[in-house]
């Protein structure tokens, strides 16, 4: 089953716009969520974490939100740029897992210039 | 930055076959996995090592094989490959503090396989 949901599928926005991606989770066991960014033809790469001791965290144009009671969590992406365009996975993971993250099937990002 | 090289790129490979994939990282973490990725499944994890001569079962495991015989190198076997294994692969090797950033996975570029 799936533990960690992401919607939309495909988002496309104009440059300059904020881009919401959105993720939910299952277990209330899961402390960490971090947010991976992948180009075409490439690994996944960290963008930005968030325990869940913290309702926000920000770094640089990008932004989570997070909401622990409701189980859910968002990327905003401000003043989206063409080069933002990739597809975002969102993970989650239990404090003792060792690095054993939970990835959602992610988001394709496309932004027009 | 951590560096992890996965080899082959591309490989196909015929029903019934043997395929090694193959993994190495630079930079001396204990921990290594294997994902792959399916449209509409994200990444799921294979197979996991925390250090070498170890291996464990991921969340989906049936099929798969992993060695461990260093540091360095983590290997994904499939000893009969099937259809339904065509799919992209990742590696990526983490520790559970590195750098400040903790548990952070650091992933190889991939490798493409095609069973027919």
């Amino acid at each position: 089953q799936q533990q960690v949901r992401q919607s939309p599928q495909s988002l496309t926005v104009w440059e300059g716009e904020t881009a919401i991606l959105n993720c939910s989770y299952e277990n209330s066991a899961f402390d960490y969520f971090p947010w991976y960014q992948q180009f075409p033809g490439e690994g996944p790469a960290l963008l930005i974490a968030i325990r869940s001791v913290s309702d926000k965290k920000e770094d640089g144009g990008f932004t989570i939100f997070f909401n622990k009671r409701e189980k859910n969590l968002s990327l905003h992406i401000k003043d989206s740029q063409p080069g933002d365009s990739a597809t975002y996975f969102c993970a989650a993971r239990r404090g003792s897992a060792l690095g054993r993250l939970h990835f959602g099937a992610g988001t394709q990002l496309i932004v027009i210039p | 930055e951590a560096a992890v090289t996965q080899s082959p790129r591309n490989k196909v490979a015929v029903t019934g076959g043997k395929v090694t994939l193959s993994c190495n990282q630079t930079n001396n973490h204990n921990n290594m996995y294997w994902y792959r990725q399916d449209t509409g499944h994200g990444l799921r994890l294979i197979h996991y090592s925390y250090g070498a001569g170890s291996t464990e079962k991921g969340d989906i495991p049936d099929g798969y094989k992993a060695s461990r015989p260093s540091q360095e190198n983590f290997s994904l076997i499939l000893e009969l490959a099937t259809p339904s294994q065509t799919s992209v692969y990742f590696c990526a090797s983490g520790d559970a503090e590195t750098g400040g950033r903790q548990n952070t996975l650091y992933f190889g570029a991939g490798t493409r396989l095609s069973v027919l």
